[in-house]
């Protein structure tokens, strides 16, 4: 079964950083792009950032370009997102991805910027 | 304010059909195919229809997709009431290099 799994979520203060991560499993992540979405609450979807297989091209939404950084670990079948600088307008669900089509998605992982 | 455009929300009764708008530009819609979601309140989004009108398994052929030019639309015939949820149409922007989703759509099934 292809499976998407994130963890790393919780509450930050402003200005504070966390570090995402998604377990892949059931398929060969390394011959996938990969993104991350994530959802404010009670608002729609976003995309943030995506990574080609080979790490070679990744590419972030304006508002989290210089603050996020995606990477992957072929090895370890893992997506991550660094976040630093974080702000208020950052509080979403965050999403793990696969491919072009978008299927699956993870489950999700809450991330609280508040003080 | 999304990229693409979608109604805000769409509603039918049992067994009619609906159809939901995505609105876009040259650079998403207009070079590259679209993608539906659906996604249940708490729940994660799931792909609906890929490549502008194809279905995954398991999702029912009540689901249709196409496209014409900048936009595109989600078909949904014989309504029911499972089917009342979030509708969220994408697509690859290639000036962003990323994905550009619609605002989402909420289905109710009177």
């Amino acid at each position: 079964e292809v499976q998407l799994v994130e963890s790393g979520g919780g509450l930050v203060q402003p200005g504070g950083s966390l570090r995402l991560s998604c377990a892949a499993s059931g398929f060969t992540f390394s011959t996938y792009w990969m993104s991350w979405v994530r959802q404010a609450p009670g608002k729609g979807l976003e995309w943030v950032a995506n990574i080609k297989q080979d790490e070679s091209e990744k590419y972030y939404v304006d508002s989290v370009r210089g603050r996020f950084t995606i990477s992957r670990d072929n090895a370890k079948s893992s997506l991550y997102l660094q976040m630093n600088s974080l702000r208020a307008e950052d509080t979403a669900v965050y999403y793990c991805v696969r491919g072009f089509a978008g299927d699956p998605w993870g489950l999700g992982t809450l991330v609280t910027v508040s003080s | 304010q999304s990229v693409l455009i979608q109604p805000p929300s769409a509603s039918g009764t049992p067994g009619q059909g609906v159809t939901i708008s995505c609105s876009g530009s040259s650079s998403n819609i207009g070079s590259n195919s679209v993608n539906w979601y659906q996604q249940f309140p708490g729940t994660a989004p799931k792909l609906l229809i890929y490549i502008n009108n194809q279905r995954p398994s398991g999702v029912p052929d009540r689901f249709s997709g196409s496209k014409s030019g900048t936009s595109a639309s989600l078909a949904i015939s014989g309504l029911q009431s499972e089917d009342e949820a979030d509708y969220y149409c994408a697509a690859w922007d290639d000036s962003l290099n990323g994905w550009v989703f619609g605002g989402g759509t909420k289905l109710t099934v009177l």
